[in-house]
């Protein structure tokens, strides 16, 4: 079972930061937080990965609380191309790399 | 670029049909994975592989059997389809170095079996 609760889905304007919450409650200290999302009709796409400190790339933020319960992805400038499904995960640290992805969350960027 | 790539995009087989989907990336990646997506319940693990010749099973195994003869290739295989199996199926690679490594996934092979 995956070890994240999202919500199913969420709406943000273009242009507007969209924040997209995580929890994960049960998570271990060695266990890292990733950001896959995935655009319909293609294969999901990395976004973003930590452990316990905030992380930042091109494409997005991570946030991840002091006691690592839950997280939020946030995209500081939301676009219509941003519209896809996003999925937290925790991974299990293994060395086969293996991730459980759950339902994730629907953001529908509209203009 | 780096690239997983998925021999068919779209398969339509008969129920008892024997399917192959391949799958090849070119990252030099350990390991290789095959999911497979359902309306509903996101993206679940068959099998995966962390090396040539090795195999685990996943979440969802039954039904399922996979092949890794080379390290860029990794082959799931149907031995005798069933209509519950219309899917998409989901490849996936990645580095064996270290913890961090991230998945690349190819564009999925939709299969509808009849």
């Amino acid at each position: 079972d995956a070890k994240t609760t999202q919500p199913p889905s969420m709406d943000c304007a273009e242009g507007r930061a969209a924040n997209l919450p995580c929890n994960h409650s049960t998570i271990s200290g060695n266990e890292y937080v990733y950001w896959y999302r995935q655009i319909h009709s293609q294969g999901p796409q990395y976004i973003i990965h930590g452990l316990k400190n905030n992380e930042t790339n091109e494409m997005a933020s991570l946030i991840i609380t002091e006691d690592r319960k839950s997280s939020t992805l946030i995209l500081p400038h939301a676009t219509l191309r941003d519209t896809a499904v996003y999925y937290c995960i925790v991974r299990v640290a293994t060395s086969t790399d293996k991730l459980i992805f759950g339902t994730g969350t629907r953001l529908q960027v509209f203009p | 670029d780096v690239k997983v790539t998925q021999s068919s995009r779209y398969l339509v087989k008969r129920t008892g049909e024997k399917v192959f989907l391949e799958c090849v990336q070119d990252m030099d990646h350990e390991n290789m994975f095959w999911y497979r997506q359902d309306p509903g319940l996101g993206l679940r693990l068959i099998y995966f592989s962390y090396d040539v010749k090795m195999k685990e099973k996943g979440d969802i195994p039954e039904g399922y059997s996979v092949s890794r003869e080379k390290k860029e290739r990794f082959s799931l295989i149907l031995e005798s389809a069933s209509t519950n199996q219309t899917s998409m199926y989901l490849c996936a690679s990645s580095s064996g170095q270290g913890n961090t490594g991230e998945l690349f996934f190819g564009e999925g092979s939709r299969l509808t079996v009849l």
